[in-house]
């Protein structure tokens, strides 16, 4: 079965430092990988995709991620971190099969401390 | 990207009503979606919206709990029936504008429902 496992629940980091949230998934197709953020009393805004090419994909804010095929990994990382990026990050895969299904994990709460 | 319009954006309501929430976007999409994300959860889909047709929905949610509704291209209605404290989550409408096989979802700001 399809899955995507986001190991750290939460991630506390002080501003300026840098930061990595994990995700790894689990599938038996082909996918494409996603991650959105949620901002309180939001609802999730896309941050970056990887679909083909590069796997090193930039997005939004600053963020960027690494696909590693052989890991089946996708971690989201970011250099130095604001106050403002404190949110809940969901790492989500979509099945190139005829489902096309978007599967998310349970997400990584960063809380960004001055 | 799109504006996904949900409203209400939040309610409260009693046990045994229904409530109706809508989902309008400013251009026409390739997909409508509607997912539930219960309190401190990840977000779990519901089912997909078809136009002009009956949704689709997702194992363990059927269509006499989870109405749906969706006339046209820009448009989908999601109604909760006979609530109970369990059904209270925050409640996401999802589109995919384009090639649906390049492009990804987006989502609304949520309807966040709280049943007393």
């Amino acid at each position: 079965a399809q899955s995507v496992t986001q190991l750290d629940s939460q991630v506390p980091v002080f501003e300026e430092a840098p930061v990595e949230l994990r995700c790894n998934y689990s599938s038996s197709v082909s996918v494409y990988l996603f991650w959105y953020v949620q901002y309180p009393n939001q609802g999730l805004q896309l941050l970056l995709k990887y679909l083909s090419g590069s796997t090193l994909v930039k997005g939004i804010n600053g963020f960027e991620a690494e696909f590693n095929k052989s890991q089946t990994s996708f971690h989201l990382r970011k250099p130095s971190v604001h106050i403002s990026d404190t949110a809940e990050y969901f790492c989500a895969v979509r099945l190139r099969d005829n489902t096309d299904k978007l599967i998310f994990g349970t997400g990584t709460r960063l809380q960004v401390f001055p | 990207s799109a504006v996904i319009s949900q409203k209400p954006s939040r309610d409260i309501c009693q046990r045994g009503t229904s409530l109706t929430i809508q989902c309008q976007v400013d251009s026409q999409v390739t997909m409508m979606f509607w997912y539930r994300q219960q309190p401190g959860q990840s977000l779990t889909l519901i089912a997909t919206a078809n136009q002009g047709s009956e949704a689709t929905y997702e194992s363990g949610f059927v269509i006499d709990k989870f109405p749906i509704s969706r006339p046209n291209l820009t448009f989908s209605t999601l109604t909760v029936s006979n609530m109970s404290p369990e059904d209270s989550s925050i409640y996401l409408c999802s589109v995919v504008i384009g090639d649906w096989g390049h492009q990804p979802q987006h989502f609304g700001d949520g309807t966040r429902l709280s049943i007393l």
